[in-house]
């Protein structure tokens, strides 16, 4: 089993709706979480960090269920400027950071 | 302010042939990584640093290896390309443990062997 795994997509959304992204990780001593952001072979991009708590940043919710061991991120009004792929990321313990393959998103006009 | 730099951008390496991969920072940050993007894929962790002096296996580290003589920079080695090894590398570094802080990356070096 992969360490983190994705939906690779694409996910194909017209502009305006919520999507919705899901990511699990295998190990449970992992301890920060995070979304990154990709565009066509640039570098990835810091989007959030993942709290416990749930956490907002405009128009984005990430979610972190540690009993499950899973992620979410959901993006509400979606723009096209959102298309692109977005990489779920664990840190675990030993400071090794481990992303899954990413979940493609178009945002359709 | 730089931030992460990587030299080269591209390379063409024939098979057998070895090569050096820099990354550099200037945010004196302790933790740094190297890893491959293959086309439709996610980044995986070669190898990575969490201090000058050290260095530990990722998830790919076979056929590649790391030095980190300087806090700033991070070098990964490759001694004997295989067309395998064609990807686009990318190296990044993080100040510190923990969620708040974030991964900055380089622009990445596009290496191709033949």
């Amino acid at each position: 089993r992969k360490e983190v795994e994705q939906d690779p997509g694409p996910f194909n959304v017209p502009e305006g709706a919520t999507v919705a992204f899901n990511c699990t990780y295998s190990n449970s001593a992992s301890q920060s979480f995070f979304w990154y952001r990709q565009d066509c072979r640039k570098e990835p991009k810091l989007l959030m960090s993942v709290y416990s708590s749930g956490n907002e940043d405009g128009r984005f919710t990430a979610q972190l269920n540690r009993a499950s061991q899973y992620i979410s991120l959901l993006i509400r009004d979606s723009k096209l400027s959102d298309s692109a792929t977005y990489l779920c990321v664990v840190r675990a313990q030993d400071d090794k950071i481990i992303f899954g393959k990413g979940t493609r998103l178009h945002i359709l006009p | 302010n730089a931030g992460v730099t990587q030299t080269p951008k591209f390379r063409v390496l024939k098979t057998g042939q070895s090569m050096t991969l820099l990354c550099a920072q200037d945010m004196n940050h302790e933790y740094m990584y190297w890893y491959r993007q293959d086309p439709g894929m996610g980044l995986r962790l070669i190898h990575y640093s969490v201090g000058e002096g050290t260095t530990a296996k990722g998830e790919v580290p076979d056929g590649y290896n790391v030095s980190r003589l300087k806090k700033q920079n991070f070098l990964l080695g490759l001694e004997s390309a295989a067309p395998s090894q064609t990807s686009v590398y990318f190296c990044a570094s993080v100040g510190a443990s923990g969620s708040l802080y974030e991964q900055y990356f380089g622009p990445g070096t596009r290496l191709t062997v033949t």
